[in-house]
Formats: structure tokens, sequence, C-alpha cells
């Protein structure tokens, strides 16, 4: 298997501009999870998914952020408009199974740059 | 809620030599799932060791092993044999059992092999 695939690995934007990040989750899992990584924060959940569905979204900064799960191979994380602070390393990662303590594998992130 | 706190933001190590990373954390749960990640300058994050709460034995993998005290909710990871490969920042994380997959990271450490 190839893996979590995220897209773009880097993205340089203009604040108010609108930023889709997309992600691939390992063919066969049932867990996604979006996080943001900053050096201020550290490592954030902002949303997950079980089979599709948005478990939790209490991470999510604020209305310009929203996730999508239309299938189970296929996520998006929108910011809409960006901002500056929004500038930071988004990860995807999926896990094989919910309520399990299986591994967490992740993507290699997305560089988001907000000028 | 859980909190994860790892007090070493940066550690060195010569190679060859041994290192103890600390984590503690804070929770009211009995069962739960602790891990330490491990991101390397590629920014991917890959599993090192996981531990249930309900055993007692330490796990270890290779030259990972791990110090898990739950009565003092500390959980320290230590490298043996240090490798110039170990070089990273490593993330002490923690799952409630049953929690739907949801992990709670700490800050991280990050380590510096030295030839």
């Amino acid at each position: 298997d190839a893996g979590v695939i995220q897209s773009p690995r880097h993205e340089v934007t203009e604040m108010g501009q609108e930023v889709t990040l997309r992600c691939k989750p390992i063919s066969g899992h049932n867990s996604l999870f979006w996080y943001r990584q900053t050096m201020m924060r550290g490592l954030e959940l902002l949303i997950y998914f079980n089979n599709n569905v948005p478990i939790d979204d209490s991470g999510m900064p604020e209305d310009r952020f929203s996730a999508k799960m239309p299938n189970a191979s296929f996520s998006t994380l929108k910011i809409q408009p960006s901002e500056p602070r929004d500038s930071a390393v988004y990860f995807c990662a999926s896990m094989a199974s919910p309520n399990s303590a299986g591994e967490l594998f992740f993507g290699e992130g997305s560089r988001l740059t907000v000028l | 809620a859980q909190t994860v706190t790892q007090s070493q933001p940066e550690m060195s190590v010569q190679e060859a030599e041994t290192v103890t990373l600390s984590c503690t954390y804070d929770t009211s749960e009995n069962n739960y799932y602790l891990f330490w990640y491990k991101q390397p300058p590629s920014r991917q994050m890959i599993l090192v060791i996981r531990q249930e709460a309900y055993k007692q034995q330490n796990a270890t993998e290779n030259r990972f092993s791990v110090n898990f005290q739950k009565a003092a909710k500390s959980f320290s990871l230590k490298i043996s044999d240090s490798q110039l490969g170990d070089t990273a920042m490593y993330f002490c994380a923690f799952m409630r059992y049953n929690a739907g997959n949801m992990l709670t990271f700490g800050g991280g450490t990050r380590l510096m092999v030295k030839p």
C-alpha cells in the first residue's frame, strides 16, 4: 500500500484565498484524522471521521475551516478565507478501525503558507 | 480532559549512548493506551512503541523501551545505543480506551544524536 497520501505538499497563497487540502487514507482504514502542527501550539487534532462520518470537530478553529469525507478513500480540509495565522503543516492520518488501539498512519503533511 | 506533558523541549546524546525522554500525563481513566511517535526531518510521523495501561510489563521494541509508572502517570522512552537516524522530534501520546481512536499529543522533544 502507498500509505496515506496528501496533496499538495506545499502551498503558498495570499490572505483571503480559498485553500483545499486533500487526503487519501490507506485502503481499508475506517478512521481518518486531520491534525495541524505549529511551533507555538504543537500538534492539534482538528477533526476526525469514523466510517466517513465526522465524530468530533471541536478542534476546528472557526467557521472558516471545514472538512468533508464524501467516501472512504477521500477527504478534504478547506479554509475559506485563509489568514496568515493559518500557516502550518496540516497532517492527515488514518487508522484501521474505531475503538482499536491500532497504529496511526500519517501522511507526509501539507505545508501551508498564507501571506 | 486529558493532558500530556513533555518537559524537555530539546535533548542531545552522543552516538551509541543511551538517552531517556520524559512524559507525564493527567487522566482520571483507568484503561488507556500510551504511545511514542517519532517525526524525523522528513516530517512523516511513525509509531515507535505502544503500551496498554492494563499491562504491567514495560513494552520494548529493539533499542526502544519504556518505563511505565501508572501510579505516577509517567511514561518515559529509553533509546539505547543511539544512532544518527534517531535524530527527530519525539511525541508522547495518550488515548482513552474505547475513545474512537482520539489521541492527545504532548508538545514534543527534539532529540539530536551527535556523532
